[in-house]
């Protein structure tokens, strides 16, 4: 059974640094790309990060570009996502989220239950 | 970018009655790589649909996916309490960025 649990979220002032991380299980994580989506409370998705099963290819919304970054760990199945300079538009739930195909196709199939990030002064 | 337009933005039936929500592309999706999923409140989204008609594991054949192009059609023949909640249609492919539509709410009349 697909397992992927997000942790990581919490309130964090503007500018922070933080890192999201999703640990993975009953699949074979080195199989599949992997991404990130997140959901403003009370909004729809928006697509973030996605990173191929090797993680040597990696793209990002422009939205984020440069301030985020996705990486993961074969060995020990799990995807990061590193946000630096946290802005209040970053509030969100993130999921992570895995692709049927080991090459970022984008058919997302099964998703964690999200982490909550909260931006406050 | 191909921007997805979904309609109605609130969809209001009775238990029994047919669904049909409507998703639009700015431009034509290449092999139909479109999806649809359902979203309860607190939780994550499901995938329903897949490649526009194909529905994904564990769906029920009440959900159907139609269309092709840049006009896609999710319907429920006959809608479930169980059903109520947000649907949203997205693209994916080799063209990025995966964009989603904001959702249409399907609510208990």
């Amino acid at each position: 059974q697909v397992q992927l649990v997000e942790s990581g979220g919490g309130v964090f002032q503007p500018g922070r640094s933080l890192r999201l991380s999703c640990a993975a299980s009953g699949f074979g994580f080195n199989s599949h790309a992997m991404h990130w989506v997140r959901q403003a409370p009370g909004k729809g998705l928006l697509w973030v990060a996605l990173i191929w099963d090797d993680g040597n290819k990696k793209r990002y919304a422009a939205s984020v570009e440069g301030r985020f970054t996705i990486s993961r760990d074969n060995s020990k199945s799990t995807l990061s996502l590193e946000i630096d300079g946290l802005r209040a538009e970053d509030a969100a739930v993130y999921y992570c989220v895995r692709d049927k195909s080991r090459t970022a196709a984008g058919l997302l199939d099964s998703w964690g239950r999200g982490t909550l990030v909260t931006v406050s002064s | 970018e191909i921007v997805l337009t979904q309609s109605p933005d609130t969809l209001s039936l009775s238990p029994g009655e047919r669904a049909t929500l409507s998703c639009r592309a700015t431009e034509s999706i290449s092999l139909n790589y479109l999806a649809w999923f359902q979203q309860k409140p607190g939780q994550a989204p499901r995938l329903l649909v897949h490649g526009a008609t194909r529905r994904a594991t564990g769906i029920p054949d009440r959900f159907s996916g139609s269309g092709s192009g840049t006009d896609f059609t999710l319907t429920i023949t006959k809608v479930e309490p169980d059903d109520f909640a947000v649907y949203y249609c997205q693209h994916y492919g080799t063209s990025l960025p995966f964009t989603f539509g904001p959702g249409t709410k399907l609510n208990l009349k």
